[in-house]
């Protein structure tokens, strides 16, 4: 079964870091390409970054560069989302998802349940 | 950025066909993909690539994608497609390339 599961979200003060990660099973994971989309709470969905199946390949969403660092570990079968200096407005349900290709522009074809991560004092 | 704008509700009886479109600038060079999300649920691909369906989605769904506007039909409407509705695409000659439309909600009567 092709699977992804999220987990270290948490609730976190701002200016804080937090690490997430995403396993993925079920398929040859460094055949595609990932991405980290979160949705706040009651909101709509936004992208956060995506990474190609090589590493070859990034991007950041305007809100996030500077401050989050997309990685994968292949040999693992992971994805990983580092978050400095989170803000309130940071706070979301993250998902995982995996892209039908190798490279960023393609299509979600399955996402993980999400780990939630609430920025607050 | 690029800027998806979507309709916020569609309502439709059941057994009738319902369109969510998908507002952008020359978004017929895109292509744009679509997505369901439930209530406490995760999104599900449903139309990909402007028109094609992912297995195990119903035939009922379908996309087309043209000038400014890009449509999501969901034909003979059913209680259980009762859910948000997202499209997407990916403008390489922006700095944040990924971007969602705002999402529709699409209730069935």
């Amino acid at each position: 079964e092709v699977q992804l599961v999220e987990s270290g979200g948490g609730l976190v003060q701002p200016g804080r870091s937090l690490r997430l990660s995403c396993a993925a099973s079920g398929f040859t994971f460094d055949d595609y390409a990932m991405h980290w989309v979160r949705q706040a709470p009651g909101k709509g969905l936004e992208w956060v970054s995506g990474i190609s199946w090589n590493s070859g390949s990034i991007g950041y969403a305007d809100s996030v560069k500077g401050r989050f660092t997309i990685s994968r570990d292949n040999a693992k079968n992971s994805l990983y989302l580092q978050m400095n200096s989170l803000r309130a407005e940071d706070t979301a349900l993250y998902y995982c998802a995996k892209c039908g290709r190798r490279f960023l522009e393609s299509a979600f074809d399955i996402w993980g349940q999400g780990t939630m991560v609430t920025v607050s004092s | 950025s690029y800027v998806l704008t979507q309709p916020p509700s569609v309502s439709v009886a059941p057994g009738q066909t319902a369109r969510i479109t998908c507002g952008g600038n020359n978004i017929g060079s895109k292509s744009v993909h679509w997505y369901q999300q439930k209530p406490g649920q995760a999104p599900v691909l449903v139309v990909y690539d402007d028109s094609d369906r992912p297995s195990g989605i119903p035939e009922r769904f379908s996309g087309s994608n043209s000038g400014n506007t890009a449509t999501l039909t969901i034909s003979r409407v059913e209680a259980g497609d009762e859910a948000d509705y997202y499209c997407q695409v990916w403008d390489s000659s922006s700095d944040h390339p990924l971007v969602f439309g705002g999402g529709t909600k699409l209730t069935v009567l």
